[in-house]
């Protein structure tokens, strides 16, 4: 089956800085790379996904690069805000997902 | 907007005992899921649905089994609950297409002693 793994565990930067989160994949089957944020005491909401057709998608200050050839995807946060702080998961998949093990994001005022 | 509800926020039982967690979803969903999410673990599927009737295994099914009678509804049941299964479980759903966005439940908090 798929295995996802995600790093770094933790990551702490100070508002205004970027992050970047990155996965890597094992099933070169999955085609469907999903980005999470779970709040503290809240559930996971999708924040942005990214298809294998695609290498790249925007949303404001949030992006995802994929590069299929190194099974690998990345997110990246720029401008970071207090309220960026969550834990935030990737996913890959085809038909049911696989979620990486999360990222603790603290963005410092 | 798209409604997952899981019928406790926070369950107390003992070891032995039959848990049932349940979840409904009030948008027409096809799909449903029952992931677990422990600590430096992530999300882990345990069981999900097609269709009504229809069950898979997830990744960690041992320990559970689910029904689905109605497409709303998506139960997990802990046939003799385990101090091990103590756990956040999240409910989730989407539409047919596999390939789409989850929505999540709010979660139950399990505790068994």
């Amino acid at each position: 089956g798929e295995n996802v793994e995600q790093h770094p565990s933790t990551l702490s930067v100070q508002e205004g800085d970027s992050a970047v989160i990155k996965c890597t994949y094992s099933d070169s089957a999955s085609n469907y790379f999903p980005w999470y944020k779970q709040e503290l005491g809240k559930r996971p909401q999708l924040i942005i996904d990214i298809r294998s057709n695609v290498g790249e998608k925007k949303d404001q200050r949030i992006a995802v690069t994929l590069n299929k050839t190194a099974k690998h995807f990345s997110l990246h946060i720029t401008e970071t805000q207090p309220e960026d702080s969550a834990v935030y998961f990737c996913a890959a998949g085809y038909s049911t997902l696989t979620f990486g093990k999360g990222t603790m994001l603290l963005v410092s005022p | 907007d798209v409604k997952v509800t899981q019928s406790s926020r926070y369950l107390v039982k003992r070891t032995g005992e039959k848990v049932f967690l349940e979840c409904v979803q009030d948008m027409d969903h096809e799909n449903m899921f029952w992931y677990r999410q422990d600590p430096g673990l992530g999300l882990r599927l345990i069981y999900f649905s097609y269709d009504v009737k229809m069950k898979e295994k997830g990744d960690i099914p041992e320990g559970y089994s689910v029904s689905r009678e109605k497409k709303e509804r998506f139960s997990l049941i802990l046939e003799s609950a385990s101090t091990n299964q103590t756990s956040m479980y999240l409910c989730a759903s989407n539409p047919g297409s596999t390939n789409e966005k989850l929505f999540f439940g709010s979660g139950t908090q399990l505790s068994v002693l």
